[in-house]
């Protein structure tokens, strides 16, 4: 069964904080591994591809373990506008054209 | 300016009343995907096409047709709406197969 499991938040941080999203799959055969963001009542937009040998991104930070099939977003020095709901999104299998969503966490920072 | 558009925006219909989404990238872009979203049940895709005429189911096709006649479009179709139907679309392309996905802005269907 295709399946994304994230952290069911919300999560309501200061700003300046760091925090943490986590994130499994359960198709060992996925290939492809992303985080996007969604701001209320709007599309999703790419945040950031995951990669294997993890990848940084200013404030963002995103790691992949393949061995327990789990992939985390960090940002750190959080910012106001920071606050979105984060979607992990996995390929459904090797060469699929298919995405499987996560139900995403909201994170609210915090004046 | 590289965009996908989805028209209408917003539609209240009445239970059986045929409807057409479009959805138009001009990003030459190969792969289109229709999208619902469903509070409490994340995204989920309707149906999605490699390539002009080829198409093929996604997790939740029941009540829905596509087509791609035409590389920069992909409208969703729904014969005979049903309030389950209610939902937030998102008409989505990317490059190839599981690049950056572009999302258009989303239309808000709700039957009644």
């Amino acid at each position: 069964r295709k399946e994304v499991e994230q952290d069911p938040g919300p999560f309501n941080v200061p700003e300046g904080a760091t925090v943490a999203f986590n994130c499994t799959y359960s198709n060992s055969a996925s290939q492809s591994f992303f985080w996007y963001r969604q701001d209320c009542r709007k599309e999703p937009k790419l945040l950031m591809s995951v990669y294997s040998s993890g990848n940084e991104d200013g404030r963002f930070t995103a790691q992949l373990n393949r061995a327990s099939q789990y992939i985390s977003l960090l940002i750190r020095d959080s910012k106001l506008s920071d606050s979105a709901t984060y979607l992990c999104v996995v390929s459904t299998g090797a060469g699929s054209y298919q995405l499987t969503f996560g139900k995403g966490t909201k994170l609210s920072v915090i004046p | 300016e590289a965009q996908v558009t989805q028209n209408p925006r917003y539609l209240i219909t009445v239970t059986g009343k045929k409807l057409t989404v479009t959805c138009s990238q001009n990003m030459n872009h190969e792969y289109m995907s229709w999208y619902r979203q469903d509070p409490g049940l994340g995204l989920r895709q309707i149906y999605y096409s490699m390539n002009v005429e080829v198409t093929d189911k996604g997790d939740v096709p029941e009540g829905y047709k596509v087509s791609r006649k035409e590389k920069r479009n992909f409208p969703l179709i729904l014969e005979s709406p049903s309030p389950n139907q209610t939902s937030l679309y998102f008409c989505a392309s990317s490059l190839g197969r599981v690049n950056e996905q572009y999302f258009g802005p989303g239309t808000r269907l709700t039957v009644t």
